[in-house]
């Protein structure tokens, strides 16, 4: 069955750098498209970002451009999502969605566990 | 961006009774493409509809999903004691996706 598993809880001090990685199975990574939303208590569900694993294509959110790359590694089955100066607000769970069909303009399923992130000095 | 509000922000039901949800965007939504999940505490959210009115795979037909434009709603017909969590809309329409601030439904 199709399974996304991410690493790890992280914690990290205020402008440091955190690199979350989503590992696919049970399906061809290259077809499909991969999302990245975080939930943090004050903002909800937030979109960060969208990254094709065939073409290494991405789209961000506005909010988060110039901070977040994401990139991939096919003979892993890997996506990686890297946030940069770190700050307090990040403190949240990051989670790696994949696109329902084949193009960039689907609802996300299935989701990934999340990987909690926290940001503190 | 579209912005996406959801009401109530809390609804207090019975189970067996019916719950309605809904989510109401700032401008309309190109092909109608919102989703909806449920979300439990300690878990991912999980997808329940999409394109407003499709029942994704495995979800029971107590769910519906209606709505055109900028005004959306989830109905739960009969509730079941696994329905009892927070659910969220999201437009996938724009670049930008965007998601509501979540409605939760607790047992009365």
């Amino acid at each position: 069955q199709v399974q996304l598993v991410q690493s790890g809880a992280e914690v990290k001090k205020p402008g440091a750098s955190v690199k979350v990685s989503c590992k696919a199975s049970g399906y061809t990574l290259t077809h499909y498209y991969m999302n990245w939303v975080r939930q943090t208590p004050g903002q909800g569900l937030e979109w960060m970002g969208i990254i094709h694993p065939g073409t290494a294509i991405t789209n961000y959110a506005q909010k988060f451009q110039g901070r977040v790359t994401m990139t991939r590694d096919a003979s892993t089955r890997t996506v990686y999502m890297e946030l940069s100066s770190l700050e307090s607000d990040d403190t949240a769970i990051y989670y790696c969605a994949r696109s329902r069909g084949y193009s960039d303009d689907e609802a996300f399923d299935p989701w990934g566990q999340g990987t909690l992130v926290t940001v503190s000095s | 961006e579209i912005v996406l509000t959801q009401s109530p922000g809390t609804l207090s039901l019975s189970p067996g009774e019916r719950a309605t949800l809904s989510c109401r965007a700032s401008q309309s939504v190109s092909r109608n493409y919102v989703a909806w999940y449920q979300q439990k505490f300690g878990q991912a959210p999980r997808l329940l509809i999409f394109g407003a009115s499709t029942r994704a795979t495995g979800i029971p037909d107590r769910f519906s999903g209606s709505g055109s434009g900028t005004d959306f709603t989830l109905t739960i017909t009969r509730l079941e004691p696994e329905d009892f969590a927070v659910y969220y809309c999201q437009q996938y329409g724009s670049s930008q996706v965007t998601f509501g601030g979540g409605t939760k439904v607790e047992i009365k």
